[in-house]
């Protein structure tokens, strides 16, 4: 069965430090893959999406960027965070068109 | 360009009850139309999929259904128990938007 994986589930980081996050997926073979982010109060805000291997698509002007070294891997990065980089961010893969959500990371920059 | 809302934002009923969840949206080219339910600080739980060729699904206590003509979709929860619960999402997947969510609390 398919599974995905997120990681870390929480994290805390200073203004202007790096940021990874990482997802992958398991069971499953050429997935679309998306980050979400999830601002306290309001509804996901879809970041990336990437329909194969080195493939991203960036949904808004943002602080952040994502790359997909393997077809099962999907990373959020950022050089330096910003105060209004806080929220929950969510993964999620798709094949074909139904969505399935990672356990998410609750990510407080201070 | 594609809006989905939900009404209403926040609910709250006595156990036992019956209650239905409302999304609509504004692009009736739609694929599917996916249900979610999301617990603090989780990530999401699929909970019923209806295609753009469906009018409706079920599982268990709960029926979604789906009038494209209208942009309209709703969830009904049977027999509401304080498990249930949660933030209830709706999303037109092949679009990837959201809508806000309804917070849904069961009173014991």
């Amino acid at each position: 069965s398919q599974t995905i994986h997120q990681w870390p589930a929480t994290l805390v980081q200073p203004v202007g430090s790096p940021l990874s996050l990482e997802c992958t997926v398991e069971g499953t073979s050429n997935p679309n893959l998306y980050w979400y982010r999830q601002a306290a109060g309001r509804g996901l805000q879809l970041l990336f999406y990437s329909v194969g291997i080195g493939q991203i698509s960036s949904e808004v002007p943002q602080n952040l960027s994502a790359s997909r070294p393997q077809d099962r891997q999907f990373i959020l990065s950022s050089k330096k965070l910003l105060l209004s980089d806080s929220g929950f961010y969510l993964c999620a893969w798709s094949v074909p068109e139904k969505l399935f959500f990672g356990s998410g990371t609750q990510l407080s920059v201070l | 360009k594609q809006e989905v809302t939900q009404i209403p934002a926040a609910l709250s009923v006595p156990e036992g009850e019956n209650l239905v969840l409302n999304c609509s949206f504004t692009d009736s080219a739609i694929y599917n139309l996916q249900w979610f339910r999301q617990d603090p600080g989780k990530g999401l739980t699929s909970l019923l999929l209806i295609q753009s060729s469906q009018r409706e699904q079920t599982s268990g206590r709960l029926n979604a259904s789906l009038d494209k003509s209208s942009g309209r979709s709703t969830l009904y929860i049977a027999a509401s128990q304080p498990g249930d619960s949660a933030t209830y999402l709706c999303a037109v997947t092949n679009k990837l938007i959201f809508g806000t969510g309804t917070l849904l609390a069961v009173q014991p």
